[in-house]
């Protein structure tokens, strides 16, 4: 079974670091895209960017570009969201999501989803 | 940027009705377009892909039409479990784009 298991919830305070993760199981991690998606609360979805863990090729879309960083390890068959310093404004559930098997960028299956808290 | 245009917002229906749910593209995105459904505290599911081709494990009640900027997607048969919230995406340009979501309710 394809799967995609992400970190657990975190609360953090402002200005603090994060880096979470989804680990993916059932298939060839290298060789399918990943993406990062954003909901934040009571809002729809919202594309952050992507990478191929195979070369750590990396698109973000212009929202997100210089806000956080994707970053990969296929040895580990891990994708990793990382902030250098939280804002309140990135409260959210974030989800990762594997491009679909075609080679076309639909994407399933989902991870769970990891809920970031920022507040002081 | 392509933009995502869903709608109606919110669609109330009742089970055993049939609903047309529509998206439309700013520009042309062929049939490059999937349809997810999300529920409540849950991940967004993967209905449809290519316009037109329901995924894997995908009641036959759900199905995907149109091309270019104009896609509907319609459930046949409204069940209990269907009454979520929809979000179609296409994906023939980066960066790629969901539109605002169908609110299916009671």
């Amino acid at each position: 079974e394809v799967q995609l298991v992400q970190s657990g919830a975190e609360v953090k305070e402002p200005g603090e670091s994060l880096k979470i993760s989804c680990k993916g199981s059932g298939y060839s991690f290298s060789n399918y895209w990943i993406a990062w998606v954003r909901q934040m609360p009571g809002k729809g979805l919202e594309w952050m960017g992507i990478i191929y863990p195979g070369d750590s090729d990396t698109r973000y879309s212009p929202s997100f570009q210089g806000q956080v960083t994707i970053s990969a390890d296929k040895s580990i068959s891990t994708a990793y969201l990382r902030w250098s310093s939280l804002r309140a404004s990135d409260t959210a559930v974030y989800y990762c999501a594997r491009q679909g098997n075609d080679g076309s960028s639909w994407y399933n299956p989902w991870g769970q989803g990891t809920q970031v808290t920022v507040s002081s | 940027d392509i933009v995502m245009t869903q709608s109606p917002a919110t669609l109330s229906v009742s089970p055993g009705e049939r609903a047309s749910l529509s998206c439309r593209a700013s520009k042309s995105v062929g049939s490059n377009l999937a349809w997810y459904q999300q529920k409540p505290g849950q991940a967004p599911r993967l209905l449809i892909y290519g316009a037109s081709t329901r995924a894997t494990g995908i009641p036959a009640r759900f199905s995907g039409s149109g091309s270019g900027t104009e896609f509907t997607l319609t459930i046949s048969s409204l069940q209990s479990e269907d009454f979520a919230v929809y979000y179609c995406q296409q994906y023939n340009n980066w960066p790629y784009t969901f539109g605002q979501g169908t609110k299916l309710e009671i």
